[in-house]
């Protein structure tokens, strides 16, 4: 079925470091693909969102190309700031459902 | 903006109660959905509806209910709480696949603990 792997582990850099996360996905088709945020104490919000390969979805400073070939939505930001300090989440749209991925802590140190 | 709410941010409930999480939406959206989150865990699927009185198992239904008597409403159920069922329950909605891209759209979360 469709599942979203995403790497192990949580992530600490420091302020104004590049963050990579990586998303890898097992789908049949062409499904959307999504990154979710959820800050401390709330529930998730939409970051970023690619319907179709090549895509480059963009919010806030992070970006992620939908990669067909790869089977990859990895997300960047160029310089992280404290308030970037989330847990994220890639997801792809399945059959009437999205698919997460188990999710990342990302820890932005001042 | 779409609107999400949860009828509850934290909850203590005893073992063997009847528990009642409450979801709003404000946004005529025909999906609805029911997760719960651990750590190590991610989000996973308890059951989800997309329309009015209609309800589809997810990924780890057991020990769970659901009921959908008004399209923006979509309430769970715990017929018998137990400590497993400890956890942050989220609750989502989002358009039916051809009226949208299909973004959900989620509530702050009820944090639950079954002692």
């Amino acid at each position: 079925g469709d599942s979203v792997t995403q790497m192990e582990g949580p992530v600490t850099l420091s302020e104004e470091a590049f963050l990579t996360i990586n998303c890898t996905y097992t789908a049949t088709g062409y499904p959307s693909l999504f990154w979710y945020v959820q800050y401390p104490g709330e529930g998730l919000q939409l970051l970023l969102k690619a319907t179709k390969a090549d895509d480059k979805g963009s919010n806030k400073g992070f970006e992620a190309t939908y990669r067909k070939e790869t089977t990859s939505f990895h997300l960047e930001k160029g310089s992280v700031q404290v308030s970037d300090s989330a847990v994220y989440f890639c997801a792809l749209r399945g059959n009437n459902r999205l698919a997460f991925g188990k999710g990342n802590q990302v820890v932005v140190i001042p | 903006d779409v609107k999400v709410t949860q009828s509850s941010r934290y909850l203590v409930k005893r073992t063997g109660e009847k528990v009642f999480l409450e979801c709003v939406q404000d946004m005529d959206h025909e999906n609805m959905f029911w997760y719960r989150q651990d750590p190590g865990l991610g989000l996973r699927l308890i059951y989800f509806s997309y329309d009015v009185k209609m309800k589809e198992k997810g990924d780890i239904p057991e020990g769970y209910s659901v009921s959908r008597e008004k399209k923006e409403r979509f309430s769970l159920i715990l017929e018998s709480a137990s400590t497993n069922q400890t956890s942050m329950y989220l609750c989502a909605s989002s358009l039916i696949v051809y009226r949208g891209t299909y973004e959900q759209y989620f509530g702050p979360g009820t944090r639950l603990t079954v002692t």
